[in-house]
């Protein structure tokens, strides 16, 4: 598709379980972002990739979670031992350019993950 | 640490002029942009400003005043379709282990209702 696409639409799971959401940003695109946005809140910050490498990851809550490109085009963000509090939209975003180009990010429509 | 404030919540009616206000304290600013999101859906990209000044898109423009720390969406002739939530987002840029990097930190997001 023309757009960012993301996996599941919706995920339900348990407290402690491993979850993995997939990101497929638009074709070409070099910078992937994923974020995490609370009802009436703006998108929050979590990781950032340029190809394949990870650049930044000061935003990811702890340790639970972590995030891979490996091939510079599909990403996953991992949350290991899920917690309630982890319950949120998680979006994912890709830019043309860098993130400090005049380029901007377009974000898909997201994870809706809930922990029981 | 970042700053960025917007009204939770206006009102207009169809045909009228809104304007949505962001005020912003970041270091190392490098843009700004307002994006739309209904709700339910990704948010869209609207505008980018680096430089101070206006830059007009259709019925939409949006203002710049780096001096000020502010900056303003302006939407003419609402229309119902109008109504959703502005995001406000500003990017920093900072040089970290040889590499440069921009993260976007968005406002709450103004969500505006259009009524006939």
């Amino acid at each position: 598709g023309a757009g960012v696409s993301q996996s599941p639409r919706y995920k339900v799971t348990k407290r402690g379980q491993d979850v993995a959401l997939r990101c497929d940003p638009i074709s070409g695109h070099v910078s992937l972002y994923w974020y995490r946005q609370a009802l009436g809140q703006g998108p929050e910050f979590l990781t950032y990739f340029n190809y394949e490498a990870q650049q930044d990851k000061s935003g990811l809550p702890n340790d639970r979670f972590s995030a891979e490109r490996p091939e510079g085009s599909i990403s996953t963000l991992t949350i290991q031992r899920t917690e309630q509090r982890d319950s949120a939209m998680y979006r994912c975003a890709s830019s043309l350019g860098p993130p400090y180009s005049n380029q901007p990010q377009h974000f898909g429509d997201g994870t809706r993950l809930s922990i029981l | 640490g970042q700053n960025i404030d917007q009204p939770t919540e206006m009102t207009a009616t169809e045909g009228a002029i809104v304007q949505i206000n962001c005020t912003y304290q970041t270091s190392g600013f490098n843009g700004l942009f307002w994006y739309q999101q209904h709700a339910g859906e990704a948010p869209t990209f609207l505008s980018y400003n680096v430089l101070d000044g206006l830059e007009e898109k259709g019925r939409f423009s949006s203002f710049l005043s780096r001096s000020k720390g502010y900056s303003y969406l302006l939407l003419k002739e609402l229309q119902m379709k109008d109504s959703a939530s502005y995001l406000c987002a500003v990017r920093d840029i900072i040089a970290d282990r040889g590499s440069t990097l921009g993260r976007l930190y968005f406002g709450r997001g103004t969500q505006l209702t259009v009524w006939p």
